[in-house]
């Protein structure tokens, strides 16, 4: 059964460093989303991703954050400068087109930042 | 504005029945989605409403109203595996999960 894969799934990094989390979406899913879950919380939409553009992000994405689909299979999530509240389980999420659009999500980043 | 409440801990024991309800207010509403999550790991998907009424997948069942803003996951002949956290989430071009309901099944 296909699935959604993401790399690494621990990541440990100083604060003010530059994290990119990888993705790769079901081979036929054109919708790609990113959330967060800090430890003992609630899961958080971050952004979701369409034909090649930002189609909607949370208030938690600001300019520290960035996304890119750079060829045909990854879906990335960059962090420029990371702050220790960041550190949190990231998940990728991809979605067929058609609905009800169910998101299959990927076994998530473990984010350490010190 | 945008809302969503789930109870946040509900227990029960092996061979029960258990519903989890969900009561949600937002805009652009397409339906509403049903996830489980066991510690650690990822949401998986577990149901979908669209229209109002009850959609039954094998143990599991799902209720929606859409005029009250009301959805309920109905579990039945509870395993011991079926403790996870349960998360009822608006289909509105994102999903917006709430802090979910944890399940405890006690043999």
């Amino acid at each position: 059964e296909p699935e959604v894969t993401q790399t690494p799934s621990h990541q440990v990094t100083q604060m003010g460093q530059e994290v990119i989390l990888r993705c790769v979406p079901i081979s036929n899913h054109l919708y790609f989303y990113w959330y967060r879950q800090i430890l003992g919380q609630k899961v958080e939409f971050l952004v979701s991703f369409y034909n090649n553009e930002i189609s909607e992000k949370s208030e938690i994405f600001d300019d520290q954050f960035s996304v890119e689909r750079p060829d045909g299979s990854n879906f990335t999530l960059k962090i420029r400068s990371t702050k220790l509240e960041d550190s949190a389980m990231y998940f990728c999420a991809s979605s067929e087109p058609d609905p009800p659009m169910e998101q299959y999500f990927g076994p998530g980043t473990r984010l350490t930042v010190t | 504005g945008q809302s969503l409440e789930q109870p946040s801990e509900v227990t029960a024991v092996e061979g029960a029945i258990v519903q989890i309800n969900c009561t949600y207010q937002t805009s652009g509403f397409n339906g509403l989605f049903w996830y489980q999550q066991h510690a650690g790991e990822a949401p998986t998907f577990l149901s979908y409403n669209v229209l109002d009424g009850l959609e039954e997948k094998g143990r599991f069942s799902s209720f929606l109203s859409r005029s009250k803003g009301y959805s309920y996951l109905l579990l039945k002949e509870l395993q011991m595996k079926d403790s996870a956290s349960y998360l009822c989430g608006p289909n509105t071009d994102k999903l917006i999960f709430g802090t979910g309901t944890r399940l405890q099944v006690f043999p």
